[in-house]
């Protein structure tokens, strides 16, 4: 079955970085767009960013534009969140996502990850 | 930017109601691109509905959504045990940002 499994979160300062990381697998992890989603006890849940599945486009949430990027590597299966600059609002728990299907048209995200928690203290 | 908006915030139901959540949109959702998840405490989100009406692999056939354009509905036609939890509503589709709702918990009554 369809599993992904985040890592990568943790405590960090104010004006760090992290590098979050997605492992796929039960599916075909070089033919569906990724995506990063957060959520906070703020402002709920948000997406953050997507890549389509050869890499080609990837788009971001203007709140993390010019300051995350997102990146896979379809050899092994894995998504990865660079997030530099890092400022307390930015702080929740991550998830990775895979598209519902990889068929035409647009999907929404149907499978997600357990989530990993990102702490930026001031 | 779509905004979307969850009503009521808290629905109190007793095993066996009828739940009706409501998600409202400040413009038109093309194509529908409207889905319905689940999320229980401590879980990530689980897709229930997409395309506005169809349900996603899985989902008990209890739970259905309908609506176009600006307003959607879900509805749980008998609220079980395993219901209670928060429904968030999510545009997607070919203009980013994605939007989620705020949310509405089904707690027990």
């Amino acid at each position: 079955q369809v599993q992904l499994l985040e890592s990568g979160g943790g405590l960090v300062k104010t004006g760090g970085s992290l590098r979050l990381s997605c492992a796929g697998s039960g599916f075909k992890f070089s033919d569906f767009y990724m995506s990063w989603f957060r959520q906070t006890p703020g402002k709920g849940l948000e997406w953050i960013s997507y890549i389509s599945a050869g890499s080609r486009d990837t788009n971001y949430a203007d709140s993390v534009k010019g300051r995350f990027s997102i990146s896979r590597d379809n050899a092994k299966s894995s998504l990865f969140l660079q997030m530099d600059n890092l400022r307390p609002d930015d702080s929740g728990v991550y998830y990775c996502a895979r598209d519902y299907s990889d068929g035409s048209g647009y999907h929404p995200p149907g499978f997600w990850g357990q989530g990993t928690q990102v702490t930026v203290s001031s | 930017e779509v905004v979307l908006t969850q009503s009521p915030g808290t629905l109190s139901l007793s095993p066996g109601e009828r739940a009706t959540l409501s998600c409202r949109a400040n413009q038109n959702v093309w194509n529908n691109y409207l889905a319905w998840y689940q999320q229980k405490p401590g879980q990530a989100p689980r897709l229930l509905i997409f395309d506005a009406s169809n349900r996603a692999t899985g989902i008990p056939d209890r739970f259905s959504g309908s609506g176009s354009g600006t307003d959607f509905t879900l509805t749980i036609t008998r609220v079980e045990p395993d219901d209670f939890a928060v429904y968030y509503c999510l545009k997607y589709g070919s203009s980013p940002p994605d939007t989620f709702g705020q949310g509405t918990k089904v707690e027990i009554k």
